[in-house]
């Protein structure tokens, strides 16, 4: 069974703090992960993408994946109001791109002024 | 970067009828497009993935009936919602890996609503 877990949330955090957000997802030989921004009435923005064990950067965001504990989060930095959005993570369990995503639930966060 | 076009953005139908959805890649070719189905206040499941000249492969509790699915092309995908009922009411969503990025990229939505 392929499942995405993640707090539905609501996150409310700061304006200017770091918001964490966590995805754990069932399948240990998963090959990508992904995170999307979703808002209200909107189709799923990529955010970003991370393969391997580790942390990648990209402007305020920074992935982080965890293979062996089946872990992938999100971090933003220095979070603004216009963060305030559903964040979708989602997998390729079985690689390349002949399989479409498995989504969680979404994390609704709220960054407060 | 890739761009996938979807249309119509909104449509509202009346039950019994058919709906089609378009959705097309604009500069790149896709092989494989996907179809999602987002019910309010709930995540995107995968209903179908279409393969370009050949079936679509339904998930599991997809009607391959009711929505019927067509990729003539490598640029363009269509969903149609055969006899529509208020509960197929829901924003359909399209996608498209892109072998160059290794990405999905994602049209911009449909939302139907049947009444």
């Amino acid at each position: 069974q392929k499942e995405v877990e993640q707090n539905s949330g609501p996150l409310s955090v700061p304006e200017g703090a770091i918001a964490s957000l966590n995805c754990t997802y069932s399948d240990r030989v998963s090959q990508s992960f992904f995170w999307y921004r979703q808002y209200s009435g909107k189709s799923p923005e990529l955010i970003m993408s991370i393969y391997s064990n580790g942390d990648k950067e990209d402007g305020r965001f920074t992935a982080q994946l965890n293979k062996a504990s089946q872990y992938v989060s999100l971090l933003i930095r220095d979070s603004q109001p216009s963060d305030s959005a559903t964040y979708l993570c989602a997998v390729n369990f079985e690689g390349g791109g002949a399989d479409g995503l498995t989504f969680g639930k979404g994390t609704h966060l709220i960054i407060q002024p | 970067g890739a761009v996938v076009s979807q249309h119509p953005s909104w449509v509202i139908c009346k039950s019994g009828t058919s709906v089609k959805i378009e959705c097309r890649s604009l500069d790149f070719q896709a092989t494989t497009m996907f179809w999602y189905r987002q019910f309010p206040k709930q995540s995107l499941m995968l209903m179908a993935t279409s393969n370009e000249g050949s079936k679509a492969t339904y998930e599991q509790g997809v009607e391959k009936d009711k929505f019927l699915i067509n990729h003539a092309s490598l640029t363009l995908s269509t969903l149609t919602v055969t006899s529509a009922h208020p509960e197929d009411s829901s924003f359909y969503i399209c996608s498209a890996y892109d072998r160059v990025d290794y990405g999905y990229t994602f049209g911009s939505g449909t939302r139907l609503t049947v009444v």
